[in-house]
């Protein structure tokens, strides 16, 4: 059964105190998994697709990295702004466009 | 990226009543849209796919007959929530693929 989880549920951070988002998957044939910034009361915004393991990816302070069974998504310095709920998301081996979730960290950095 | 929108942005109905909900792309063509649906502090739940000039596929457990889709052009899709309960009270969240999957802004849709 396709399965994605995320760890921690929620993070909470002091500005400039980096770390790291955990999101692990069961899933037949990984087609790509995707991470997504989700804000309060809007809709997910694309941040990284990452396909092989080995492959890494970097915006602003964020960078994802992907394992045979986990990604991750480190956050280096954060500031308030980036707090957010992070998902990560894999396409369902049934489809290849379906997306299965994970639960989502819900970050927050205090200055 | 690319530009998904969605109307209305919220929405209150009473229970009983219908409620449409539109998902366009702005900026670029879509054959296939998906609909999600979200509660409260829970994750992205896949509804079903749209798929343009031919009817859509729902995953298990949604009722077809009490979300109607409608994917009439290759730059919008409507969802439709026929007589709505509390139940079905949620965030409803579109999203379209131009080389990547893009989300629209959801729609909060409360029953009364």
């Amino acid at each position: 059964e396709d399965q994605v989880t995320q760890s921690p549920e929620a993070l909470r951070l002091q500005e400039g105190e980096s770390s790291s988002l955990n999101c692990s998957y069961t899933v037949s044939g990984l087609r790509g998994l995707f991470w997504y910034r989700q804000d309060p009361g809007k809709g997910p915004e694309f941040l990284f697709t990452l396909y092989s393991a080995g492959e890494e990816k970097e915006k602003e302070r964020l960078k994802a990295t992907l394992t045979k069974k986990e990604s991750f998504l480190h956050i280096t310095a954060p500031k308030p702004e980036d707090s957010a709920t992070y998902l990560c998301a894999v396409p369902l081996s049934s489809g290849y466009n379906k997306l299965i979730f994970g639960a989502g960290t819900r970050l927050a950095v205090h200055p | 990226g690319a530009v998904v929108s969605q109307h209305p942005s919220w929405v209150i109905c009473k229970s009983g009543t219908s409620v449409k909900i539109e998902c366009r792309s702005l900026d670029f063509q879509a054959t296939t849209m998906f609909w999600y649906r979200q509660f409260p502090k829970q994750s992205l739940m896949l509804m079903a796919t749209s798929n343009e000039g031919s009817k859509a596929t729902y995953e298990q457990g949604v009722e077809k007959d009490k979300f109607l889709i409608n994917h009439a052009s290759l730059t919008l899709s409507t969802l439709t929530v026929t007589s709505a309960h509390p139940e079905d009270s949620s965030f409803y969240i579109c999203s379209a693929i131009a080389n990547e999957q893009f989300f629209g802004p959801g729609t909060r849709l409360t029953v009364l």
